[in-house]
């Protein structure tokens, strides 16, 4: 079954904080991505990687930067929390860059104090 | 600039259809998807349309009108199950997910 694990479901963090969001993905995809999701708002794209150690900005990357040291693995950080990155972030990945159907985690949601 | 329009939150009743709507203005378009988002819990892609007309899985049927920028989702024969958040996201011309704020969709006995 082919599966994109996030690393913590709950997160609850201090402003100021800094926040690692892990995400490994079993299927060899190429391209893997991050969106933030908050109600009555479209997923947002922060940032997203279509090979290792290659990074691209998406729609709202201020805030946060990104590794893919790993072609399975793609990491959030958060260098300095803040409480409006109070979000659910979910993580996908997909098997091309001419497809829209992504797989995604389970979800982290973060909760900054 | 790109925006996806789809209603913020419909009710339907057991054993019924319903049509979730959704229209779109991007720049440029490689197809359309729909996704399936229980409450808390990850999207999970239901269909996809890059050309005009109907694609049917089972209960589930998307229709895609590429010139009038209007696709629309039909679920037959309603569960309780598919109470659910339904997305809809355009692939653009930089083959870029643009995504829609989501329909919620509330079944009732």
């Amino acid at each position: 079954d082919v599966k994109v694990t996030q690393s913590s479901r709950y997160l609850v963090k201090r402003t100021g904080e800094k926040v690692f969001l892990e995400c490994v993905q079993d299927m060899d995809h190429e391209n893997m991505f991050w969106y933030r999701q908050d109600p009555g708002l479209g997923l947002r794209l922060i940032y997203f990687s279509y090979d290792v150690k290659m990074k691209e900005k998406g729609d709202i990357p201020e805030g946060y930067s990104v590794s893919r040291e790993k072609k399975e693995r793609f990491s959030l950080i958060l260098e300095s929390a803040s409480t409006n990155q109070t979000s659910m972030y979910l993580c996908a990945s997909s098997a091309g860059t001419d497809t829209g159907e992504l797989f995604f985690g389970e979800g982290s949601r973060l909760t900054v104090l | 600039g790109q925006n996806i329009d789809q209603p913020t939150e419909m009710t339907a009743t057991e054993g019924a259809i319903v049509q979730i709507n959704c229209t779109y203005q991007t720049s440029g378009f490689n197809g359309l998807f729909w996704y399936q988002q229980h409450a808390g819990e990850a999207p999970t892609f239901l269909s996809y349309n890059v050309l005009d007309g109907l694609e049917e899985k089972g209960r589930f049927s998307s229709f895609l009108s590429r010139s009038k920028g209007y696709s629309y989702l039909l679920l037959k024969e309603l569960q309780m199950k598919d109470s659910a958040s339904y997305l809809c996201a355009v692939l653009d011309s930089n083959y870029q997910l643009i995504w829609g704020a989501g329909t919620k969709l509330i079944i009732k006995p």
